[in-house]
């Protein structure tokens, strides 16, 4: 497919287990971002890669959430022991270069609820 | 702190009138907007961008104004059509850097 893909779509988990999100970016894109958008409120950003390299995680809430893109075209996102607060649709965005002031395209989400 | 914020969470608009989307941002830093529109079970789509050495920007029926000094952006739509409702991001970025802060979002309805 041309646009970015996201998979699962939704995501059921009971409170302590652990998830993996995983997005597939635009073939070719070398930038990559995750952000996080609770109920009602804007995409609030997570973390950011250049190819495999993650150059900013500071909006990541926590130890337990961790990110990876080793080939620098999949990535996945990883919440350990879940907890309610993490119930959120999860944003996955690519764009084409590493510059500035590129347009971000975003795949369809994943729904996480945390029972 | 809500570094970019869109005060009014809906706004309804007669099919054939004009949209008006406001923004308002307090970082200084920022020097390039977005406005993204987001449908349902969907992610959020690019809609036109306007750097901060711009005061408009206009594609089609879509045109972004930025006012500098007051740190204010609007998006106008004109004429407002039913396929336009959904919900519409504001969106800042600066310092050369791709990460971008997001508003609240703002339910537009067009009415037919």
């Amino acid at each position: 497919g041309a646009g970015v893909s996201q998979s699962p779509r939704y995501k059921v988990a009971k409170r302590g287990q652990d998830v993996a999100l995983r997005c597939d970016p635009i073939s070719g894109h070398v930038s990559l971002f995750w952000y996080q958008q609770a109920l009602g409120q804007g995409p609030e950003f997570l973390t950011y890669f250049q190819n495999e390299a993650q150059l900013d995680k500071s909006g990541l809430p926590s130890d337990r959430f961790f990110a990876e893109r080793p080939e620098g075209s999949v990535s996945t996102l990883k919440i350990q022991r879940t907890q309610q607060e993490d119930s959120a649709v999860y944003l996955c965005a690519s764009s084409f270069s590493r510059a500035a002031y590129n347009e971000q395209f975003f795949g369809p989400g994943t729904r996480l609820t945390v029972l | 702190d809500q570094q970019v914020k869109q005060n009014s969470p809906s706004l309804s608009v007669q099919e054939g009138r004009i949209s008006i989307l406001n923004c308002d941002y307090t970082n200084s830093m920022f020097d390039y907007f977005l406005w993204y529109k987001k449908y349902p079970a969907e992610g959020p789509t690019f809609l036109i961008s306007i750097s901060s050495i711009k005061d408009k920007n206009e594609d089609g029926r879509f045109t972004v104004f930025l006012n500098k000094s007051a740190k204010h952006l609007s998006l106008h739509i004109v004429p407002s059509q039913p396929g336009d409702s959904a919900v519409y991001f504001c969106a800042a970025s600066g310092g050369g850097y791709q990460k971008v802060t997001f508003g609240t979002g703002t339910k537009l309805q067009v009415i037919p």
